[in-house]
């Protein structure tokens, strides 16, 4: 099936640090997505992106937080401090937008984030 | 803003028995309703998802009901297998919006 890559699978930084997290979507898919899911279990929505834009964003989103896809490239989501509290998996997802599977979510395998 | 729960957050079962999650939202806009299952260590992926016009969708062993009424949706696993045993995480969107997630529920078939 459709495929969403996520590079790094595992990031160590020290706190204060920059650090990007990188998504390669679904080619044909036009709606990106990051959520964070803390303890293995809540998944809890960041941001998503469409045309060039952030469309939607939650309160986690903080300033710290930035995304972009430049040029139809990776989709990125760039933290910058980082803080402790930024500890998490990090999963990238994509959809196509239309079509019959237009709200189907596809995800990356995540991006383990360690801030010490 | 939408807020989705999930009312079990562990479930075991034995195999061959069948196993239903259930979950609540809260705003009536909500029109599409999705299931995804994340095994240990991995990612999540979609398994079923059900829309506002109907109240009843089948995919094999997995049913999905929705009672807009309620405002409540489950998914029922028959015949459950110890592949079955994952995180299932149901999930509520207005068409074109972001998807709001319930916290999970693990779900543990035991042989």
């Amino acid at each position: 099936g459709p495929k969403v890559l996520q590079i790094p699978s595992h990031q160590i930084i020290d706190m204060g640090q920059m650090v990007t997290l990188n998504c390669d979507p679904v080619s044909n898919h036009l709606y990106f997505y990051w959520y964070k899911q803390i303890l293995g279990q809540q998944m809890e929505f960041l941001v998503n992106f469409y045309n060039g834009k952030v469309m939607e964003k939650s309160k986690l989103f903080k300033d710290q937080f930035s995304v972009e896809r430049p040029d139809g490239s990776y989709f990125t989501l760039k933290i910058q401090p980082t803080a402790l509290e930024d500890s998490a998996v990090y999963f990238c997802a994509s959809r196509t937008g239309t079509g019959a599977s237009a709200e189907t979510l596809y995800f990356g395998s995540g991006t383990r984030l360690t801030v010490l | 803003g939408e807020k989705v729960e999930q009312h079990e957050s562990t479930l075991s079962v034995r195999e061959g028995d069948s196993a239903v999650i259930n979950c609540t939202y809260t705003d009536t806009a909500s029109s599409y309703f999705p299931w995804y299952k994340q095994e240990a260590g991995k990612s999540l992926h979609f398994v079923i998802d059900i829309r506002s016009n109907v109240d009843r969708k089948q995919s094999q062993r997995l049913i999905v009901l929705l009672d807009k009424k309620a405002k409540r949706f489950s998914l029922h696993i028959t015949a459950t297998q110890p592949e079955d045993s994952a995180i299932y995480f149901c999930a509520a969107s207005m068409s074109n919006n972001r998807i709001f997630f319930g916290d999970g529920t693990q779900l543990v078939v035991k042989p």
